[in-house]
């Protein structure tokens, strides 16, 4: 299987604290995504960086990239009791179109 | 906005039963994907079309198939329903645009094999 792995499974914050969550990859990838699910829900995007990227922010969200290590993480800044979810990473291998999700991480903000 | 729909959100059938899963996007993306979600697996990938009549198998495509006869329409089959396709399914689709766009996901569809 080509599926990623994040890190940790499940977190546990008060609000106001920082959340970061990590995911390792398998393969040579054009892009990694990271999305987001409410309980029961479908996936809703968050932020995507490019393999030729390392960093990048979109709000209080910030994605990093380690093509050699093969990994990336997402900090979630000054964390709100909305920010509860799970979050997963996917990966979109060179030369093709396929999305490959990894474990995801269950976040709980505790207001 | 873009929207995926799956045609249920929750469904019961029996084990052998043939089930359908529909799936309908609206923003004429040529490609379109089948998850199922199970606790601790994450998402795996099924099967996903990138044209009209093209299917490519995902990580688990045993006991399913598709069928992609328009563009805007992704349909799941569960030839002879099991218990152990009891999951949560996802549909997804996105634009071929070199890569580097997103994926839009419809609402799920929680199937319970009895």
């Amino acid at each position: 299987s080509q599926q990623g792995e994040e890190d940790p499974q499940a977190l546990s914050i008060q609000e106001g604290e920082n959340a970061t969550m990590n995911c390792s990859y398998k393969t040579s990838i054009n892009n990694l995504q990271w999305y987001r699910q409410n309980s029961g829900r479908g996936l809703v995007h968050l932020i995507l960086i490019r393999s030729n990227e390392r960093e990048k922010h979109s709000g209080r969200l910030r994605v990093t990239l380690d093509t050699s290590k093969k990994s990336s993480s997402l900090l979630i800044t000054a964390s709100r009791a909305a920010d509860t979810a799970s979050y997963f990473c996917a990966t979109a291998a060179s030369g093709t179109y396929k999305y490959i999700f990894g474990t995801g991480t269950r976040l709980k903000v505790l207001a | 906005d873009v929207k995926v729909t799956q045609s249920s959100r929750y469904l019961v059938k029996r084990t052998g039963e043939k089930v359908f899963l529909e799936c309908v996007q609206d923003m004429d993306h040529e490609n379109m994907f089948w998850y199922r979600q199970d606790p601790g697996l994450g998402l795996r990938l099924i099967y996903f079309s990138y044209d009209v009549k093209m299917k490519e198998k995902g990580d688990i495509p045993e006991g399913y198939s598709v069928s992609r006869e328009k563009k805007e329409r992704f349909s799941l089959i569960l030839e002879s329903a099991s218990t152990n396709q009891t999951s949560m399914y996802l549909c997804a689709s996105s634009p071929w645009t070199g890569g580097h766009t997103e994926a839009f996901f419809g609402q799920g569809t929680r199937l319970t094999v009895v």
